[in-house]
This record gives C-alpha cells, structure tokens and sequence, in this order.
C-alpha cells in the first residue's frame, strides 16, 4: 500500500491565484482531513470527510473549498490564494470505528504565495 | 475549547538516557490521545494511540500513559537514542458528533551521540 499521497510536494503561488492540492489513500478508509501546519501554532484542522459525499468545516475553513466524490480523493482547492495560506498542508486518513482511529498522515504539500 | 499543551517544546539529552515528554489538555472528555514523530520536513507517524477507557500503551522502548482525571498524557521513551531525534506532537480526539484532533504544539527532542 502507497498509503496517504499528496500533490505537489512544493508549490509557489502569486496572490489571487487558484490551486488544487491533492490527496489520496488507499486504504478503503472513511475519514479523511486536511490540516494545515504553521510555526508556533501546530496543525489546525481546515476540513474533513466522515465518506465519499460527505464534507465538514474544520477550524480553519476560510479559504479554502473541499469535495470527496471517491472514497480514495480528497482534494483542497484554494479560490484566491492568500499570503496568510503560506503554511505546510497535510492530509489524514483513519477508519471509522471512533475508538481505533489512528491517523494516517501523508507527507505535505509546502505551500508559499507571494 | 480544547487546548493542548506539551512541555518541554525542546529538549536536548545524551543518548542512552530514559526520558519523559508530557503533554495536558483542558477538557478530560476525551474518547482517546495519540502520540505522533514528525521528523523534519516530514509528515506524522503514528506511535501509540490510548483510547479513553486504557490508562497506558507500550511499542519497543515507548510507553504512554493517559490520566483523564487530571488531563495529563507522557510518553516515556526508554534508553534514548540519537535516531529518536525529532518532534514529538501529542493530539486528542475532543469528542462530539465529529471526529476532530485537537494537536499539541509539540516537544523537539534531540538526542545527542
């Protein structure tokens, strides 16, 4: 198994700019989420999937679109990048029986925009 | 709202030494607590996962224990080494209809040959 995957792994955007980052597993599993990871503030939750048609806001949801048509994908679309949005992304996958959820992490996306 | 917090956020030992990370939150409503590594540039790697109803989980030379009561969490790692080198974030799952993790800022551990 690959795992979690992300894409691209480094990416530079001028402000306003559009962008998909993307994600996938395959695992089979349900739960899928985005975290973005920030100096001194740890890994805030921007969105998550409890399945494929299913989507939440997280912490942090400004910004920034999600849609899960597959139990496998789980892209985030930036609208109109902002400099704020420089930050390390990454992408989870767990099971969904709550108590043994133990999250899979993919490596990043290292995203800066000018 | 549940705040996590890790001390020390670093800490420097020779390898060898046995040594303890902590990590507390605010609100003991918890269905479980996960340690992760996160080497750098790096994704997280999940280490022990302790659900709400367990008090400790062992794996090799990591032992983590979780208190509810007091909302306090350590992982003990056993005769360090320098590959344990790395940043060390603990999360809980707060609870609720969802399942979101609440993250710790981390500890950066380094083990010195």
């Amino acid at each position: 198994n690959a795992g979690v995957t992300q894409t691209p792994k480094f990416q530079v955007l001028k402000t306003g700019q559009s962008m998909t980052l993307q994600c996938a597993q395959d695992m089979n599993h349900e739960y899928m989420s985005w975290y973005r990871q920030d100096p001194g503030m740890g890994l805030r939750l921007i969105h998550y999937s409890v399945g494929a048609g299913i989507t939440d806001q997280g912490e942090v949801p400004n910004g920034y679109n999600v849609s899960r048509s597959t139990t496998e994908d789980f892209p985030l679309r930036l609208l109109s990048a902002a400099p704020s949005q420089t930050s390390v992304y990454f992408c989870a996958s767990s099971r969904g029986q709550r108590s043994y959820n133990e999250q899979f992490f993919g490596p990043g996306t290292r995203l800066t925009v000018l | 709202k549940q705040e996590v917090t890790q001390i020390p956020a670093a800490l420097s030992v020779p390898e060898g030494e046995n040594l303890v990370l902590n990590c507390s939150f605010t609100d003991s409503a918890i269905y479980n607590l996960q340690w992760f590594r996160q080497d750098p540039g790096k994704g997280l790697t999940s280490l022990l996962l302790i659900q709400s109803s367990q008090r400790e989980q062992t794996s090799g030379r990591l032992n983590a224990s979780l208190d509810k009561s007091s909302g306090r969490s350590t992982l003990y790692i056993a005769a360090s080494q320098p590959g344990d080198s790395a940043t060390y974030l603990c999360a809980v799952d707060r609870g609720g209809s969802n399942y979101k993790l609440t993250f710790g800022k981390g500890t950066l551990l380094t083990v010195n040959p």
